[in-house]
């Protein structure tokens, strides 16, 4: 059972222009959402998170939309680079579970060409 | 300020034998977290410890897995009588402490990427 569904295996955008990935999710319990960045041999890296009493997180590049009650999130990349490039994964957590365990979706990954 | 530390990075095991996989936490994070991740596949919870104990273990295989967090020194993820099947990447995570939901942001390892022959 696939709580948080990226459907989108893979993503080409052109350096410059914005990227959008989305994200949804199933479970109702989920108010805590976050954005992975992993390159190929390393671990996720955490990039930007959005709390439920929120619809919009913006940071530099980076914002994540939050639509409750469509339960679906978005990250948007502006502009993209080629540095960009690299899987993305979209992750969620509940409060009453304390927080504590992180349901991955299976990831987006995105290609930035110059 | 070192990262989660995570060692080793490869292991290679036969069938049956045992494997242990390393994590430290960051530096004033008491919570470690276990995914492992299937190739093509997102990352799967699997356990939850803050010091000395298992807070949840709910995505560990019933048999054959375990894992500790001991007062000093790393959390162990332990896979005895490994197969096939357990060849992965074995990522661990840490948070630091406190109820705010933005302490849920949890750091990760580089992982150790299993190959069970």
């Amino acid at each position: 059972d696939q709580q948080v569904k990226q459907n989108s295996p893979s993503l080409s955008v052109q350096e410059g222009r914005i990227s959008i990935l989305n994200c949804d999710y199933t479970n109702s319990m989920f108010d805590y959402f976050l954005w992975y960045k992993k390159y190929p041999a390393e671990g996720p890296t955490f990039l930007i998170s959005i709390s439920s009493i929120k619809d919009k997180n913006e940071d530099g590049r980076f914002t994540v939309f939050l639509n409750k009650s469509a339960k679906h999130l978005s990250l948007h990349i502006v502009p993209s680079q080629p540095g960009d490039s690299a899987v993305y994964f979209c992750a969620a957590s509940a409060r009453n579970t304390g927080f504590q365990k992180l349901v991955f979706g299976t990831g987006t990954r995105l290609l930035v060409s110059p | 300020n070192a990262g989660v530390m995570q060692n080793p990075r490869h292991l290679v095991r036969r069938r049956g034998q045992e494997a242990r996989l390393r994590c430290s936490p960051m530096k004033g994070h008491s919570h470690v977290y276990w995914y492992r991740q299937l190739p093509e596949e997102g990352l799967k919870f699997m356990v939850y410890l803050q010091k000395e104990n298992i807070i949840d273990e709910s995505g560990m295989p019933k048999e054959r897995f375990s894992a500790e967090f001991p007062k000093e020194g790393p959390s162990i993820l332990r896979i005895q009588q490994v197969v096939r099947g357990d060849s992965a990447a074995y990522f661990c995570a840490s948070r630091r402490d406190g109820l705010r939901s933005s302490y849920n942001e949890q750091f990760f390892g580089p992982g150790t990427r299993l190959t069970v022959l």
